[in-house]
């Protein structure tokens, strides 16, 4: 059965310093989406992706944040400078429709 | 903006007790309903949806109904097993007011099922 992908499992980075965490969503999906869960907390939508461009992002994603699919297979979520409030499980998320969400193990980001 | 109130937890059952885990929501629209579980060290597994008011989501003998009068999205099962213990989210789903599909969770359910 297909399934989203993520790398790394774990990422652990000082503060200030960029990370990239990468998401290789199944092959037909359309629709790209990144949420994270500080720990203890709800999971929070960040950003969706659809047709090469954002469709909606939250207020947590501010300019600090961006996302691509560089390549047609691959989706990233970069965090240019990160602070310690970033420490997160992040999930990348893809959809053929707009009805079910197929989700990935998550990486685990923890800023120093 | 959306919402989705669930009982916070953690609930401890037996096994083979029978499961209730509260869900209700608020939305702009008219949402799809879903339940997420998260299994010690894993990501979101979709477990069961319902998209239309009075549609019942089935799944692994769990089952949630979409009750549109009361908003609620109870999830339930008649007799629950250890390999049951996960976090158990709901989460809604409103394209009205140009959402993109975007889920709003619910904090999670800790389920602790003993032996």
């Amino acid at each position: 059965e297909p399934e989203v992908t993520q790398t790394p499992s774990h990422q652990v980075t000082q503060m200030g310093q960029e990370v990239i965490l990468r998401c290789v969503p199944i092959s037909n999906h359309l629709y790209f989406y990144w949420y994270r869960q500080i720990l203890g907390q709800k999971v929070e939508f960040l950003v969706s992706f659809y047709n090469n461009e954002i469709s909606e992002k939250s207020e947590i994603f501010d300019d600090q944040f961006s996302v691509e699919r560089p390549d047609g297979s691959n989706f990233t979520l970069k965090i240019r400078s990160t602070k310690l409030e970033d420490s997160a499980m992040y999930f990348c998320a893809s959809s053929f429709s707009s009805y079910e969400q197929y989700f990935g193990p998550g990486t685990r980001l923890t800023v120093t | 903006g959306d919402s989705v109130t669930q009982m916070e937890g953690p609930v401890t059952l037996s096994e083979e007790a029978f499961l209730t885990i509260n869900c209700t929501y608020t939305a702009t629209g008219y949402p799809s309903l879903f339940w997420y579980v998260q299994y010690p060290g894993e990501g979101l597994q979709l477990l069961l949806k319902a998209t239309k008011a009075d549609d019942k989501g089935s799944n692994k003998g769990f089952e949630a109904t979409y009750r549109k009068e009361t908003t609620s999205f109870h999830l339930e099962k008649g007799s629950v097993q250890v390999s049951d213990s996960a976090v158990y989210f709901c989460a809604l789903s409103d394209r009205s007011g140009g959402s993109n599909y975007k889920l709003t969770f619910g904090k999670g359910t800790l389920l602790t099922v003993n032996p």
